[in-house]
């Protein structure tokens, strides 16, 4: 079945420091691809998407671009703040799956300034 | 406009018990969808609801259930508990069923322990 994996944390970063983390997945179909964010005791909030092979989501300096050749969705800032600390997702969906999403296990980002 | 809302946001519970939780969507979105998160399995979808009919389920057994309202609201039951169904319950709307146009929105949860 499909499925997302993305690269184990903690991951802790200086202030201005870059960004990468890694996800892969696999899927049957033509999945959209999707980055939530988790704050502590809150729930997910949607960081970027993109639907189709090359498309790059962004949003508050974050970049993602869907790349079907080597199944990756990997997310990317270029100088982190404090304020980014939180629980990373990635996810995909099968578009003829409806409200379902896969996830992987999530990447928890730390900042220190 | 108002998020999606979920109450109650904590509740504790014994063995054995049975809970209710409740999800208001946005206004507006009819499709509702609720996910578990656990330490140990991650999110894992629960099920989801569309015009008060479950389109879709995930690989629960049979004491979790929900349902969806003419209003859109929704409510997911879980009988005889156990020390493992202990979680962050989320619900999430869209206003359509394909995620890949309809972005999913979350409610900040309902945390479940179970005693």
């Amino acid at each position: 079945g499909d499925s997302v994996t993305q690269m184990e944390g903690p991951v802790t970063l200086s202030e201005e420091a870059f960004l990468t983390i890694n996800c892969t997945y696999t899927a049957t179909g033509y999945p959209s691809l999707f980055w939530y964010v988790q704050y502590p005791g809150e729930g997910l909030q949607l960081l970027l998407k993109a639907t189709k092979a090359d498309d790059k989501g962004s949003n508050k300096g974050f970049e993602a671009t869907y790349r079907k050749e080597t199944t990756s969705f990997h997310l990317e800032k270029g100088s982190v703040q404090v304020s980014d600390s939180a629980v990373y997702f990635c996810a995909l969906s099968d578009n003829n799956q409806g409200g379902k999403l896969i996830f992987g296990q999530g990447t928890e980002l730390s900042v220190k300034p | 406009k108002a998020g999606v809302t979920q109450t109650p946001r904590y509740l504790i519970k014994t063995r054995g018990q049975q809970v209710t939780l409740s999800c208001s969507p946005i206004s507006g979105h009819r499709s509702v969808s609720w996910y578990q998160q656990t330490p140990g399995q991650g999110l894992q979808f629960l099920f989801e609801y569309f015009s008060e009919t479950q389109r879709n389920k995930g690989n629960f057994p049979g004491r979790f259930s929900g349902r969806q309202f003419s209003n859109s609201r929704s409510e997911m039951n879980v009988s005889t508990l156990e020390l493992g169904d202990s979680a962050l319950y989320l619900c999430a709307s869209s206003f359509g069923r394909y995620s890949g146009a309809n972005v999913l929105t979350f409610g900040a949860g309902s945390r479940l322990t179970v005693l």
